[in-house]
């Protein structure tokens, strides 16, 4: 069974600091996305991960894959409060191949301060 | 505009009424699925389909049916609702195929089954 943890749960950052979250899975799968969810709203796409090493950055989030850790992160750099909200992974249970069978972490609520 | 429709959006009925929350998307997609979304547990996949007539059971599907006759509907039916059927439902799609695209969420249903 595909485990996916999310950590931390809960961050609380101020505006300017970089962080990191991570989101670590169970079993082998080489396709991962992150979603960002705001309070009361449907998710937003952010990034789509498919090889061992990949690598996207849009604005101050980027985001990385280990498919041999079986890792992925999502690094924040300088926040700033528009960029607090919950963020979601998703492993897809495939490798090699799409499946459709997506597992979510329990989502990081990022709360930037001032 | 490209968008992922859901109706109702907000639905309150009780135990054991049938109810259909229709999924439509104008954007061509082979791919849609359903979630749930509940506090604490984040979200879970109930079905998806890679195509007409084509569809699969994610992680909680009891409880749950879902049709694929057209490509842009993707109903889900809950033939003798529950009140552990109670939570936020979302439906999504997206391209699919060797590659992975990013999902595009609706907007959200909110169910309550007393």
């Amino acid at each position: 069974e595909l485990k996916v943890e999310q950590n931390p749960l809960f961050l609380s950052m101020q505006e300017g600091k970089n962080y990191t979250i991570y989101c670590n899975y169970s079993t082998t799968s080489d396709r991962l996305y992150w979603y960002r969810q705001d309070p009361g709203k449907s998710l937003e796409s952010l990034f789509v991960l498919l090889s061992n090493g990949a690598v996207k950055q849009e604005g101050r989030l980027m985001a990385s894959l280990d498919t041999k850790a079986r890792l992925s992160t999502l690094h924040i750099t300088a926040a700033v409060h528009d960029l607090s909200a919950t963020y979601f992974c998703a492993v897809d249970m495939s490798y090699g191949g799409s499946q459709g069978n997506l597992i979510f972490g329990k989502g990081t609520k990022l709360s930037v301060k001032p | 505009e490209a968008q992922v429709t859901q109706n109702p959006r907000y639905l309150i009925t009780v135990t054991g009424k049938k109810l259909t929350v229709t999924c439509s998307q104008n954007m061509n997609h082979e791919y849609m699925s359903w979630y749930r979304q509940d506090p604490g547990l984040g979200l879970r996949q109930i079905y998806y389909s890679m195509n007409v007539e084509v569809t699969d059971k994610g992680d909680v599907p009891e409880g749950y049916k879902v049709s694929r006759k057209e490509k842009r509907n993707f109903p889900l039916i809950l033939e003798s609702p529950s009140p552990n059927q109670t939570s936020l439902y979302f439906c999504a799609s997206s391209l699919w195929g060797d590659w992975a695209d990013t999902q595009y969420f609706g907007p959200g249903t909110r169910l309550t089954v007393l």
